[in-house]
């Protein structure tokens, strides 16, 4: 099983700053198979980008994704505060697996 | 527009098994291509994929789960379903059912299952 390992656990940022998460592979996984879900408090994770840096259906641009083999990064440029949210990264091999989650707390 | 909702009980005893089941609009799951699968989330954790059924092809469940995992698809209702068997407190979950191919999309809302005596 492929474990991701994402990191910081935390992101501390004030509305306007940049937040870059990162998403560690054990194995490599293709950027094909590789994508990021949004959480709020009390809702289901929202699907925000997938394959190597497809937006969702609604989601703004300033959400990016990037990377290659066991290193992934989900950027968001110029934090709204809707931003503020637990971010997860998942990937597809030969089973589905997530990361442990990274929360983006308002500073 | 596909939409999943979640149903079952939201209680379950220690050692019983958890029945879960999802209702799935919008989307033949007999005819579509994609899996149907099942999430879970314990409370303030992070989420963990149990298993997926797909029209024609066997079922796919977390190895971590070993054979306490289920999963079946009733196309006459257009639903799929869950049971987790011996189920403890570490099973006390948000149980979400989603549409998925290489990602997961759409979701359920969604629902809690408490484990306790």
């Amino acid at each position: 099983e492929i474990v991701l390992t994402q990191s910081p656990g935390t992101l501390s940022l004030s509305p306007g700053e940049t937040a870059t998460l990162s998403c560690r592979a054990s194995e490599s996984v293709r950027s094909t198979f590789l994508a990021w879900y949004q959480q709020k408090p009390g809702q289901t994770p929202r699907l925000l980008i997938y394959g190597i840096s497809t937006r969702a259906a609604g989601v703004p641009d300033r959400f990016s994704a990037s990377g290659s083999g066991t290193d992934f990064t989900l950027t968001i440029s110029r934090l709204e505060p809707e931003d503020f949210a637990v971010y997860f990264c998942q990937q597809f091999r030969s089973s589905w697996t997530f990361g442990q989650g990274t929360k983006v707390e308002l500073k | 527009q596909v939409y999943l909702q979640e149903s079952g009980p939201g209680l379950v005893k220690p050692s019983e098994t958890l029945s879960l089941t999802c209702t799935v609009s919008g989307a033949s799951i007999n005819f579509d291509t994609f899996y149907w699968g099942w999430i879970r989330q314990p409370p303030g954790k992070g989420l963990e994929w149990l298993g997926s059924v797909s029209s024609g092809a066997n079922p796919y469940h977390n190895p971590s789960l070993k054979s306490r995992v289920t999963i079946s698809m009733d196309t006459s209702k257009n639903q799929f379903s869950l049971k987790l068997n011996s189920v403890t407190a570490a099973d006390t979950a948000v149980y979400y059912c989603a549409r998925h191919a290489s990602w997961f999309n759409p979701w359920g809302q969604g629902i809690l299952v408490t484990v306790s005596s």
